[in-house]
């Protein structure tokens, strides 16, 4: 299998662009989550979901940040619109709950993201 | 929310030395992972501990589930250059799985 695969690998924007981040998680994995890392916070939680179905979006910053799974290949996080804040590196992760107790997460290379 | 405490924050050792890192929490997990994150990668899933007192090794590495499944430690024996990282753990439970803030570990030679 290829892997969690993000793109783009390195987004550099400027404050007030949009910006949107891709994943396609591995084949056959039900669950998929966006994280959030950065020195000062680590690693933060944003959305995820199972079975293309949002379940619990509570880590997502604000009104600015949307998730969105249309199919079980394909998940995007938009930003819109950026801030210099938002400036981390965001990661994409997928995992399949058999056997149910493993929730053993695999992750794609992120993507590095500057807002100037 | 599930909080984990990880420590040491920072481990700074030389080649051939042993270590312990630890990660804590007042919750009881149905399971355990830790993960190892090199720079400029995602984390990568080294082990998971389910049952409580559960020890599993992987090469040099050690890792023991606390008996209340509430903690967790990874051992290094004769650590080398190469297992320089970030060690993270994660607990699940109720639906729900979070990552501590990571023992950042740097081996010299």
């Amino acid at each position: 299998d290829a892997g969690v695969i993000q793109s783009p690998r390195h987004e550099v924007t400027e404050m007030g662009q949009e910006v949107t981040l891709r994943c396609k998680p591995i084949s056959g994995h039900d669950y998929l989550f966006w994280y959030r890392q950065t020195m000062m916070r680590g690693l933060e939680l944003l959305i995820y979901f199972n079975n293309n179905v949002p379940i619990d979006d509570s880590g997502m910053p604000e009104d600015r940040f949307s998730a969105k799974m249309p199919n079980a290949s394909f998940s995007t996080l938009k930003i819109q619109p950026s801030e210099p804040r938002d400036s981390a590196v965001y990661f994409c992760a997928s995992s399949s709950h058999q056997p149910a107790s493993s929730y053993e997460q695999y992750f794609g290379p992120g993507t590095r993201l500057t807002v100037t | 929310t599930q909080l984990l405490e990880q420590s040491p924050q920072f481990l700074s050792i030389q080649e051939g030395e042993n270590l312990t890192v630890y990660c804590n929490s007042s919750s009881v997990f149905s399971s355990l992972q830790w993960y190892r994150q090199e720079p400029g990668e995602g984390p990568v899933l080294l082990v998971t501990v389910v049952t409580g007192g559960e020890v599993k090794k992987l090469k040099r590495l050690t890792f023991q589930f606390g008996d209340a499944r509430k903690d967790s430690s990874l051992h290094i024996t004769a650590a080398q250059p190469g297992d320089t990282g970030l060690y993270l753990c994660a607990g699940a439970g109720n639906n729900d799985m979070r990552f501590g803030a990571g023992t950042r570990l740097t081996v010299k030679p």
